[in-house]
Parts: C-alpha cells; sequence; structure tokens
C-alpha cells in the first residue's frame, strides 16, 4: 500500500513568516511530486510540482525534494492571510502525473 | 470560460437510488479523471480516460460505472447508492497523462 504521510495540522504561522509543510511517501519508485493548495470549499489547485532532488523556487514558495529520506516539503515565505489552505503532498510512481496518491493534507492558519 | 466543470454541485439523495455527475472540459485535454474526497479531506482517483479509453481504474465498488462519449466529457454513475458513497466527487483533466492536472469545482453527495 503507497502511502503518503501529513501532519494535518493546523500549522499556525504569523503573517510575513515562512510557513514549512512536510510530506514523507513509502514508495521508493516515486519520481514525481507535487503540491496543491485547497481553499475550503473549493477545489485542488496545483502550486508546485518537482521531479528531482533539491530545491525549486516559485516566487514565495520553495519545494524541496529529498528522494534518499523519501522527503517532500514546501516552504512559504512571507505568509500572508490568503496562504491560510489545506496543503496536498501527492506523489506518483511513474514519471507522469497520471495516477497520483495523496496525502490528507496539512491545514495551515497564517494569523494576523 | 470555465475550464472544467461538473453537474450537479450538490446532490442529495436517498440509499439505494441511482444517480449521476457529468462533467465537461473545454481545454481540448485528452485525459480525465474522477476523484473522491472524503469527510477527512482524503483525495482519492478512482478512474481516468485518455482519450476516451479507460487507463485507471482503482479498487472501487462496480456499482460505480464511467462513461467517456468523447475527450471533453466524462460521467460517472452510481447505482445503488449507500451512505458511505457520501463525499465530495472531483473531476479533474489535462492536457496529457503526465500533465499537470486541472480540478472541476466538485459534487458534494449526501446519502440519505
Amino acid at each position: 500500500q503507497k502511502e503518503v504521510e501529513q501532519n494535518s495540522g493546523p500549522l499556525s504561522v504569523p503573517e510575513g513568516a515562512i510557513a514549512s509543510l512536510n510530506c514523507t511517501y513509502s514508495d521508493r519508485g516515486s519520481q514525481s511530486f507535487f503540491w496543491y493548495r485547497q481553499y475550503s470549499g473549493k477545489s485542488p489547485e496545483l502550486i508546485m510540482s518537482i521531479y528531482s532532488n533539491g530545491d525549486k523556487e516559485d516566487g514565495r514558495f520553495t519545494a524541496q525534494l529529498n528522494k534518499a529520506s523519501q522527503y517532500v516539503s514546501l516552504l512559504i515565505r512571507d505568509s500572508q492571510p490568503s496562504d491560510s489552505a489545506t496543503y496536498l503532498c501527492a506523489v506518483s510512481d511513474t514519471g507522469t502525473a497520471s495516477k497520483l496518491t495523496f496525502g490528507t493534507g496539512t491545514r495551515l492558519q497564517v494569523t494576523l | 470560460d470555465t475550464a472544467v466543470s461538473q453537474t450537479p454541485k450538490y446532490l442529495v439523495t436517498q440509499m439505494g437510488n441511482d444517480k449521476s455527475i457529468k462533467c465537461e472540459q473545454n481545454l481540448g485535454h485528452d485525459t480525465m479523471y474522477w476523484y473522491k474526497q472524503d469527510s477527512k479531506k482524503f483525495l482519492k482517483i478512482m478512474f481516468s480516460y485518455n482519450n476516451k479509453e479507460l487507463i485507471i481504474n482503482e479498487t472501487v465498488p462496480n456499482r460505480f460505472s464511467p462513461k467517456s462519449p468523447d475527450k471533453a466529457h466524462l460521467n460517472l454513475h452510481i447505482n445503488s447508492l449507500e451512505l458511505g458513497d457520501s463525499a465530495v466527487y472531483f473531476c479533474a483533466s489535462s492536457r496529457d497523462r503526465g500533465e499537470t492536472q486541472y480540478f472541476g469545482p466538485g459534487t458534494r453527495l449526501l446519502v440519505l
């Protein structure tokens, strides 16, 4: 059974701080990794994808991947109240995103 | 200019009934998906079609039957609804398998 684990939270950070979201996965054959953001009552939207070890930056977001440790993380710099949402980690065992296994998500609260 | 749309948005029905959910995408994508998100926010893939061909068929009861009349549409028919079928069902599409998946707004199904 392939698993993707996330701390359900809530993770509470003050506005302007760095939010760090973590995810571990069980399948060593996993090759593609994604972070989705889901606001309450809304659908998931992709914010980052990462395929190789190291860091990938996009604006205030940085995804980090360590395949040896089977660990992927998302850093959000200068957190804003609008970042308050549930962040879903998703993993694919092929080089494509055709079959994603999702974690249960981490709820992030950015406080004023 | 909705990208991925689903109907209905809400569905309340009695146990034992048969119901359908419809999904349409106007993005010109070749691949479409059905996901189920339970009350604990766990998002799990059910089916995927690529060019009207079933490519992913997860372990779901055979009361669930997807149908893809063309590349732009993927419907989900559910027979003999049970209480445990209550969830949010998301349709998604991608340009091809392995590409970014775009989610529809979801259909909130409540079985009484």
